[in-house]
């Protein structure tokens, strides 16, 4: 099945601070999400993006489909952005999604 | 428009016992997604139903199953917990054609002692 590898697997940055997350997928997909996971345990949404850039207030992404990756923004970070990013994928219409491992982030003050 | 609801938000069993979570999928979706997360860990693919047929299993034994009704609602039953089962469980739905991506809930927090 397809995998999902996310770098790096941890990241401390100061309040202000600008961050780039990669995730690399090993197969073509025609899903890709990236979520944020809360310290109560919910994933959050943020981006829909199999293809392309978005972008949403202070975050934003871009997938390179042909290249099998996915890039996470995140600028002018705060304390409220710490917690863990998966990207997570599938390959065909309605399929499950894989998750990859996560990058966990901690914003410091 | 609501969202995914989950309950019950926690939960704690005795190994051996029986338990049964339930899932209100995003009004309009069709399809209902359930994962488990153990600590530390993404969430894995246990299986997935759409219009109330399973239409995808993960690497899970067959003592955990599922339901999907009508109203597209879901339940996750795991029968003689173990240990290992303590994990957070989420729910997600997503439209047929898995378009716009899925929604996920805020998950149920299994315990087993």
């Amino acid at each position: 099945g397809i995998q999902v590898e996310q770098s790096p697997p941890d990241l401390i940055l100061q309040e202000g601070a600008n961050s780039t997350l990669r995730c690399n997928f090993s197969d073509s997909v025609n899903n890709l999400q990236w979520f944020h996971q809360n310290p109560w345990g919910q994933l959050i949404n943020l981006f829909y993006i199999p293809s392309g850039t978005k972008q949403n207030g202070r975050l934003s992404a871009t997938t390179v489909a042909t290249e099998r990756y996915s890039l996470l923004y995140i600028s002018s970070s705060q304390t409220t952005d710490s917690g863990v990013y998966f990207c997570a994928v599938s390959n065909s219409g309605n399929t499950p999604l894989v998750f990859g491992k996560g990058t966990r982030l901690s914003v410091i003050a | 428009e609501t969202g995914v609801t989950q309950s019950p938000t926690h939960l704690i069993k005795t190994r051996g016992q029986q338990v049964t979570l339930r899932c209100s999928s995003q009004s309009g979706h069709n399809t209902v997604s359930w994962y488990q997360q153990a600590l530390g860990q993404g969430p894995q693919f246990i299986f997935q139903y759409y219009r109330e047929e399973e239409n995808g299993r993960g690497n899970f034994p067959p003592r955990f199953s599922g339901l999907q009704f009508p109203n597209y609602s879901s339940e996750l039953n795991v029968n003689a917990l173990e240990l290992d089962d303590s994990a957070l469980y989420l729910c997600a739905s997503s439209s047929g054609t898995g378009l716009y991506g899925y929604t996920f809930g805020s998950g149920t927090r299994l315990t087993v002692v």
